[in-house]
Order: C-alpha cells, then structure tokens, then sequence
C-alpha cells in the first residue's frame, strides 16, 4: 500500500458525459501527478500540482482539468468524454514539487461506452 | 526528445533462472531514473531509483539495476526470479521541470515453473 488513495476504482459511463476522479496523497506529501494509462498510448504524464498550485503539464487534452484542493486531495475532471478516453488513470504523490520519486495510487478504470 | 525505450515487450524466463530487462533513455541532462513494477490489477510500485553516486543501485524484493552513462542504459537485473515476479515492468526518466515521469512502453515478464 503506496499511502495514495483513489476513488472510485471503477467508472462507467457514457460518450458525451462528465466525470470526477478523485485522489488523496500521502501523508505529508504535497505534489500530486495524474498519468493516463492507455494501450495505445502507454503511461502518458497528464498535468502535476503543487501545494495547490498548477506546476507543470503534459499531454491534457483542453477537455481535462484538475486541481488541488487547500486539504491537498486532488480532483481531475473529464468532460464530454469519448471512447478514446477509456483508460487507467493514476494518481502519484511526492513531497516536493520535482526530483522526488513518486508513489503511485491503484488507479481509477474509467470505461466509456 | 526525451523518451525510454524498453526493447523488449515480453520475456519468458523459468523460475530461478536470472533476469534482466533492458531500458535505454534518451535526455540531454543528468537522469533521474526509475523502475516501477505492476502487477495486474494493481497501481505502479517503486523497485528503485538512481538520482547520483554509486552506479549500481539496489532496490526491493532483490532486484538491482546500473546505470551506465555511456550507452544511455538503466537495466535492472535480479540473480534468481521467483513466480511472483511475474508483473510488468516499467523504465521510467525524470529531472524534468515539475518532477514529471516519463515511462517506456513496459516489458511484460512471464515465469515458467
């Protein structure tokens, strides 16, 4: 158990639909980082905050966002989601905002039909 | 570019026999360099890192892995696999502004009894 969590596990849901994924960090920990995890694609850096504050960003299509909240959980937000959007998405957790090794959650399996 | 490769998608090896996954990296700087592991169903978990000194590191469950600055390779190793290896493995870099990670495509390991 890495100490990251991430709810729900599992997320069905329709083309066209909206959808929150939700992840708490490590104790003490103050970056979080969301990957998509596609078999196409691979493991693809998605964006990454720290203390509350957007610190850098990777492949995120426009349809994405996220944020992170003062309790530092963090949210990452899918919108007018297609069938290309199903994947595993992971949250990872480190106590600086770079050069640290990550800990990863169990991820969230989100299913677009 | 930065990228990782890992040349090898799936390997077979029998219980108890020796192992090594190959990672090559390319990065204009120093790497920070990683191998994550995960088994099905199950988020990503660190075996071990390389940020600098001693070239050769040593990780959980009896894996090690050396760097070598001169072929751009990071190959982890482990003397002896047991079935419970059986996973997939990830080469990761990292030293990039905001600690982002960027994965090769994995290498599955399947253990003969």
């Amino acid at each position: 158990d890495s100490g990251v969590t991430q709810t729900p596990k599992h997320l069905i849901t329709a083309t066209g639909q909206r959808v929150t994924l939700r992840c708490s960090p490590r104790s003490g920990d103050l970056s979080v980082y969301w990957y998509q995890q596609s078999l196409d694609q691979g493991l693809q850096f998605l964006i990454q905050y720290y203390n509350g504050e957007e610190r850098a960003k990777g492949n995120i299509l426009e349809r994405f966002s996220a944020q992170q909240f003062p309790d530092l959980h963090s949210e990452l937000n899918l919108s007018s989601l297609e069938l290309g959007d199903s994947a595993l998405y992971f949250c990872a957790s480190s106590v600086g905002p770079g050069y640290n090794e990550q800990f990863f959650g169990p991820g969230t399996r989100l299913t677009v039909l | 570019a930065q990228s990782v490769t890992q040349p090898d998608i799936h390997i077979t090896v029998s219980e108890g026999a020796s192992l090594e996954l190959r990672c090559n990296y390319s990065y204009g700087a120093t790497p920070y360099l990683f191998w994550y592991v995960q088994s099905p169903g199950q988020g990503l978990q660190l075996l071990l890192k390389y940020f600098s000194g001693d070239t050769l590191v040593q990780g959980i469950k009896g894996f090690e892995a050396e760097f070598k600055r001169s072929q751009s390779s990071f190959n982890l190793r482990k003397p002896s696999v047991h079935w419970s290896d059986a996973a997939e493995y990830f080469c990761a870099v990292g030293g990039f502004q905001g600690g982002k990670l960027i994965f090769g495509q994995g290498t599955e390991l399947s253990v003969k009894p």
